[in-house]
């Protein structure tokens, strides 16, 4: 069965450190997200990306953050300047036509954790 | 503001027992999803419902619109169905807003 992979599982870094977060959603869907969760906090939105531009982002995903899909499977986040409190699980997510039609897949996360 | 709120947060149950949890959101959702969180974080889709009732296996989703509100039953609970069960909403775009989840935990 298809499914939505992320790289690395643990990524650990300095603050001020730039990461990236690797995705790679399922071959036919064409949305894309990236959701966080911080320990112990409910799972919150932070960008949508259709037709290789972002279709709506929140409040969290300032200049700070940034998404891509370089190549036409990998979809990235990158944190260009990470801090303290982006330390948190990164779920990527994917969905064949407009969530609200649609189930989103999940990947496994990517548990972030700036030192 | 588009909100979902959950309840209870945490519930302990015995084995065998049916279970429901509950679901409700503010005006405006169009589609609202059942969410299953693995104790290793990871997140599996149960169900996406934008009326009535979904079954699936041992789970049954419902949504009455009228009142806003969903319930996730599980009959016949098993201790493999313990995990932190979740509800998000989509509110007229396609991320999703969610619930603060409800930790389950099902005792042999």
């Amino acid at each position: 069965e298809p499914e939505v992979t992320q790289t690395p599982s643990h990524q650990v870094t300095q603050m001020g450190q730039e990461v990236i977060l690797r995705c790679v959603p399922i071959s036919n869907h064409l949305y894309f997200y990236w959701y966080r969760q911080i320990l112990g906090q409910k799972v919150e939105f932070l960008v949508s990306f259709y037709n290789n531009e972002i279709s709506e982002k929140s409040e969290i995903f300032d200049d700070q953050f940034s998404v891509e899909r370089p190549d036409g499977s990998n979809f990235t986040l990158k944190i260009r300047s990470t801090k303290l409190e982006d330390s948190a699980m990164y779920f990527c997510a994917s969905s064949e036509l407009e969530s609200s039609y649609n189930e989103q897949f999940f990947g496994p996360g990517t548990r972030l954790t700036v030192l | 503001k588009n909100e979902v709120e959950q309840s209870p947060q945490n519930l302990t149950a015995q084995e065998g027992e049916f279970i429901t949890i509950n679901c409700s959101y503010s005006v405006g959702i169009s589609a609202l999803h059942w969410l299953q969180q693995h104790p290793g974080g990871g997140i599996v889709s149960l169900f996406m419902l934008s009326s009535g009732k979904k079954k699936h296996g041992r789970l049954i989703a419902t949504i009455n619109i009228q009142e806003k509100h969903s319930s996730l039953h599980i009959t016949a609970s098993h201790p493999r169905d313990s995990a932190v069960y979740i509800c998000a909403g989509n509110f007229g775009n396609e991320k999703l807003t969610f619930g603060t989840g409800t930790r389950l935990t099902i005792i042999p």
